[in-house]
């Protein structure tokens, strides 16, 4: 069965620093990945997606993800965090050719000092 | 993100109450889903509608009875319920199933069962 998993439960970075969020998934084919973002009391918003091609990804608001087959990872990165970026980060994979079935990580919750 | 609007946002109901969750997309999308967010779990697909049609259930209790009157409203009636439903519900639509797009997500409706 497909699974996603996110082993950083929560992480701190100061202001500027750079961030990596890990993303490995289980599935048997061609993902197809995603990256959201929660913050609080809000519902959840697409970063990005992998679908086919390139397997460097870039999103909004200055992330990017690289898909690595060999590793069966998805990894969520940013050169320099904003104090903005504090959330939770969701990331998640397609069964197949049909999304609508999303697996989703338990998340990440990503804090950012001054 | 305003395209998908859950209302109410916050709702507390007792085990014998009846209540009904609303979503309402304003992007033209033909597809429609409800997850549940539990604390420390993944999201937890519960149902898919595509053009009005329910699409998937994925074992969700009959206490739990989604309605779907046309692919803008997408409404979850509540009856019954039991402690372990307390939860944020979230709201998702698509352009439609099986298209590998992105799905956006509503706010969710924050509920506490007492």
């Amino acid at each position: 069965a497909q699974s996603v998993t996110q082993p950083d439960i929560h992480i701190t970075v100061s202001e500027g620093a750079s961030l990596e969020l890990r993303c490995n998934y289980s599935y048997g084919a061609t993902p197809y990945l995603f990256w959201y973002v929660q913050s609080p009391g809000q519902g959840l918003q697409l970063l990005l997606k992998y679908f086919s091609g390139d397997t460097l990804v870039q999103g909004i608001k200055g992330f990017e993800a690289e898909f690595k087959r060999s590793q069966s990872s998805f990894n969520l990165r940013k050169p320099s965090v904003h104090w903005s970026d504090a959330a939770e980060y969701f990331c998640a994979v397609g069964e197949g050719r049909n999304t609508d079935k999303l697996i989703f990580g338990t998340g990440t919750r990503l804090q950012v000092f001054p | 993100e305003t395209g998908v609007t859950q209302t109410p946002r916050h709702l507390v109901m007792g085990m014998t109450n009846k209540k009904s969750l609303k979503c309402e997309q304003h992007l033209g999308h033909n597809a429609m889903y409800w997850y549940k967010q539990s604390a420390k779990k993944p999201l937890e697909l519960m149902f898919v509608y595509n053009f009005k049609e329910q699409t998937e259930n994925n074992s969700v209790p009959s206490r739990f009875s989604p309605e779907c009157p046309n692919s803008s409203h997408l409404f979850l009636h509540l009856h019954t319920l039991q402690p372990e439903d307390s939860a944020l519900y979230l709201c998702a639509s698509s352009p439609r199933t099986g298209d590998n797009q992105p799905q956006h997500f509503g706010d969710g409706t924050r509920l506490s069962i007492l």
